[in-house]
């Protein structure tokens, strides 16, 4: 089955503690972003990759780290997590960064104490 | 940066009547693409209908058609036949071809009354 997939769902942490949000996606994607949603503001772009190696800064990249190394992953890495980062996360692909049809994973939620 | 603004934070529909969701959009780009997203209350995110911006004729999918007004730079969504799972909250999208984002409205919520 064509699918994105996040882990962990669901993740509750303290201020401070590093956190990897793993992606994973099986279609062979080249694209690949992450997105924060919070209430009355939608959803926003964090980074993005072109391609496995190219990686670029979205909107919100404050105290976001991204890796692409191989084609399928892309992890959403806090450093440093704070309070301000609680939120709904989305990561999502499409086939090339021209292709418009993008492809969400479920979502994690996270919450920073 | 291009900004998506959906202007109707709440709306509702009476099962089987029909409902339009405003979006608007600021751009100085000529090539684009424009997407209305679905999210129900399981928070999964699914593609409702989208555009090309080079296209004159308005997309449609089933219930869903859409209202492109590229130099009003409007894209506003109708649903006909409202159905009850069509409640959810809805999201109107910009991607930038150029710079390759994506940009979102902050949302609509739909409420269908049975």
């Amino acid at each position: 089955e064509a699918q994105v997939t996040q882990n962990p769902r669901y993740l509750i942490t303290v201020t401070g503690k590093k956190l990897t949000v793993t992606c994973s996606q099986n279609m062979n994607h080249e694209y690949m972003s992450w997105y924060r949603q919070d209430p009355g503001l939608g959803l926003r772009q964090i980074y993005y990759s072109m391609n496995v190696e190219v990686t670029d800064k979205g909107d919100v990249p404050e105290g976001y780290k991204v890796s692409r190394k191989e084609k399928r992953n892309f992890p959403l890495i806090l450093e440093s997590p704070s309070p301000n980062q609680t939120s709904l996360y989305f990561c999502a692909s499409s086939l090339r960064a021209g292709q418009e049809t993008q492809y969400f994973g479920p979502g994690t939620r996270l919450l920073v104490l | 940066a291009q900004t998506v603004t959906q202007s109707q934070p709440e709306m509702s529909v009476q099962e089987a009547e029909t409902v339009t969701l405003s979006c608007t959009y600021d751009t100085s780009e000529s090539d684009y693409y424009l997407f209305w997203y679905k999210q129900p209350p399981s928070r999964q995110m699914i593609l409702v209908i989208r555009q090309e911006a080079y296209k004159q004729q308005n997309a449609t999918e089933n219930r869903f058609s859409v209202n492109f007004q590229k130099a009003a730079k409007s894209f506003s969504l109708k649903i006909s036949d409202s159905q009850l799972g069509d409640a959810a909250m809805y999201f109107c999208a910009y991607r930038s071809l150029p710079r390759n984002q994506f940009y979102f409205g902050t949302g609509t919520s739909l409420t269908v009354i049975p």
